[in-house]
């Protein structure tokens, strides 16, 4: 299953609302998840089953989406919200990734 | 709190073998499938290998099946990646993780492996 993601990187301003969307070759139900990665770091877990929050997430981190389109909204960008994201299908292996999202400061 | 410590990542020559191992602890970890993904340098994230809790099932990314193999100790709350016939393309940060249902939930700091003559 292949997974593409929009746009492949943004500029944005602390404070504004943004979308990334993630789409997937076929169908994967909700079997979606999204990371979060910094420089430097292993990624972290935001968001599994397209729209359910890990644990300490903030809550301006939402998911929505099912079959083949999801998006990861950020309600509000904060300072530490700069970081590559990433969506992952988990509904059959080989699991994959989407090439990411890098979330720049404008 | 959770912690996966990867271990064994070095320089290799094209066509050398190297063992990866990770510690685990803070966790259940024998009630957890254990992954393997890597990220070459500047790239993104790929999924090497899983190895299920329970009956073990384990399964590979084509670019490495025959060559890698998975594995894991409970008693010792341990996993390990033998890694054969390495090739420059798998030259990547390893990093272990702990999740389940393709969900990947904790991850180790990655270990770096450098294939290059």
């Amino acid at each position: 299953i292949q997974m593409t993601q929009s746009p492949s990187s943004l500029s944005a301003s602390v404070g504004d609302r943004v979308t990334i969307t993630c789409r997937a070759s076929q169908s994967i139900s909700m079997f979606l998840n999204w990371y979060q990665q910094k420089p430097g770091t292993a990624p972290k877990l935001l968001i599994f089953a397209a729209s359910s929050s890990q644990s300490g997430v903030p809550s301006r981190f939402s998911g929505s989406g099912s079959g083949t389109e999801f998006t990861l909204t950020i309600s509000s960008l904060q300072p530490e919200d700069f970081a590559i994201y990433y969506c992952q299908q988990s509904d059959r292996t080989p699991f994959t990734f989407g090439p990411g999202t890098k979330v720049e400061i404008k | 709190q959770v912690q996966l410590v990867e271990s064994g990542g070095n320089l290799v020559k094209p066509g050398g073998s190297l063992r990866l191992s990770c510690g685990a602890s803070g966790f259940s970890f024998s009630h957890y499938h254990m992954n393997w993904i890597r990220q070459a340098p500047g790239k993104g994230l790929e999924w090497v290998s899983y190895l299920t809790s329970g009956t073990p099932t384990v399964d590979y990314a084509d670019s490495v099946k025959g060559r890698f193999t998975i594995s894991r100790d409970n008693p010792k709350n341990s996993l390990y990646l033998q890694m054969n016939s390495l090739r420059a393309e798998d030259t990547a940060v390893y990093y272990c993780v702990a999740g389940g249902s393709g969900r990947f939930t904790f991850w180790g700091q990655g270990t770096l492996v450098t294939v290059s003559s």
